[in-house]
């Protein structure tokens, strides 16, 4: 697609229940970046794929979060026995990377995953 | 990782130039500056980004004075719409890998008619 993609846009959950997050990025783009954002809040910083790895998971708040991205493509983040802290929009972005040229890595957002756990 | 510091909001008339200061005393030698803007209910979109000196696209101007320990953000005859939230990041574009993009929680700004 042109954007990057997210879904589902809405989830309203039990709290304990699992949810998995979709996101689908650029063609072509290399990074990936999962952030939650809770209202009024800025951006909390989640986990970064680069391809399929993760070089850095440390963002994930608990064990219960859990993200993986396969094909170098779509990632999904899932959220085990959510807790009603968990609520919040989840934001995914994805960028070129580093091409070793005149690159700004700009990230490219979704429009969000909006969590509301009950 | 260089840390930011912006104010927390900003409120500004139709018409009138709007400056935004970010600082980032602790900016690297291979660290960029790059602004986001965000709409609610959007997500954050790239406004401009530079190293040193003075940066002008369409939309804004970006100042950086020679020790590049803060940076300016500036609006020209700021509309209604630009009423939103603007975050500053520091980070070495080349090196992504190591790089957590930290936003922060950004200025909020609001446009009075």
């Amino acid at each position: 697609g042109a954007g990057v993609s997210q879904s589902p846009s809405n989830k309203v959950t039990e709290k304990g229940k699992d949810v998995e997050l979709r996101c689908d990025p650029i063609s072509g783009h290399t990074a990936l970046y999962w952030y939650r954002q809770s209202l009024g809040q800025g951006l909390e910083f989640l986990i970064y794929f680069q391809g399929n790895s993760a070089p850095d998971k440390s963002g994930l708040p608990s064990d219960r979060f859990s993200a993986e991205r396969t094909g170098g493509s779509v990632s999904t983040l899932t959220i085990q026995r959510t807790q009603q802290e968990d609520s919040a929009v989840y934001l995914c972005a994805s960028s070129l990377g580093w091409t070793g040229g005149i690159n700004t890595g700009e990230l490219f957002f979704g429009e969000g995953s909006r969590l509301t756990v009950l | 990782l260089a840390k930011t510091t912006q104010p927390i909001s900003m409120d500004s008339y139709e018409g009138q130039e709007v400056n935004i200061t970010c600082s980032h005393n602790n900016i690297a030698t291979n660290d960029y500056i790059t602004w986001y803007q965000q709409f609610p209910s959007q997500g954050p979109r790239f406004i401009i980004q530079g190293y040193k000196t003075k940066v002008t696209n369409e939309v804004a101007s970006l100042f950086i004075p020679a020790d590049r320990k803060s940076s300016t953000l500036s609006l020209p005859r700021v509309s209604l719409s630009d009423t939103a939230v603007y975050y500053c990041l520091v980070g070495d574009i080349g090196n992504f890998g190591n790089e957590k993009l930290t936003f922060g929680t950004g200025t909020r700004l609001t446009i009075i008619p």
